[in-house]
């Protein structure tokens, strides 16, 4: 069970646009920043989104990232087949002093 | 060219020690918090442990606290796990990461090292 929840999967077409959502508590996203991560099948994880809405350099800015509140989500516009991935949201933890992640959402781009 | 590169992993019995190690390279390692974040076969990310930069502060989620102890060696610029009294639930990729300077992401992350715990 994993302290940020994201839903298990989304899908969407070529070219749409998909969100991906990450809630989590006022000890976690609510007081810190929010990252996004992307992760390929059989590979590291790589930095998306830093700081709730910030791109790496690298990043295309057809990826983007909003927080609200204890929630923050993740927007994918003009979808490729090569976006398909899972994602996951990560934040510090201030009660549990630790670093959490999301459960992770695997995106189809059907 | 920067990169972390993690070594050490391996099969061991349950109730056994390893230590994993995270080699550093193309920046100044002891500027940066390190992180090991590991993934269990088929499973999502768990962060496991943090140090600081100077290896002063370290942090570690409660499945692994007293159990594993993260380290660092600024003069090699690498970065240590030592893990003991494995259980299989243990069993994961490990991946290194760096912690991005004054935010709580990480920025960089190694290739993994797989541990596997069983009989």
């Amino acid at each position: 069970q994993s302290v940020l929840t994201q839903p298990p999967s989304v899908s969407a077409a070529p070219g749409q646009k998909v969100t991906i959502s990450c809630s989590g508590s006022s000890s976690n996203i609510g007081n810190n920043y929010v990252s996004w991560y992307q992760q390929f099948p059989g590979t590291a994880p790589k930095l998306l989104i830093y700081d709730n809405n910030k791109r790496p350099s690298g990043i295309p800015d057809r990826f983007s990232g909003s927080k609200s509140g204890t929630s923050a989500t993740l927007g994918i516009t003009g979808l490729q087949t090569g976006d398909e991935a899972d994602y996951y949201c990560g934040t510090w933890d201030s009660s549990l002093s630790s670093g959490v992640f999301g459960g992770g959402t695997k995106l189809t781009v059907l | 060219e920067v990169q972390l590169l993690e070594s050490g992993g391996g099969l061991v019995q349950p109730g056994g020690s390893l230590r994993l190690s995270c080699a550093a390279s193309g920046f100044t390692f002891s500027s940066y918090a390190m992180n090991w974040v590991r993934q269990a076969p088929g499973k999502g990310l768990e962060w496991v442990s943090g140090l600081s930069g100077s290896g002063s502060h370290t942090y570690y989620a409660d499945s692994v606290k007293g159990r594993f102890t993260i380290s660092r060696d600024n003069s090699k610029n690498t970065l240590y796990l030592q893990m003991s009294s494995l259980r299989g639930e243990d069993t994961a990729v490990y991946f290194c990461a760096r912690g991005a300077s004054g935010s709580s992401s990480l920025d960089l992350w190694g290739q993994g090292t797989l541990v596997t715990v069983s009989s």
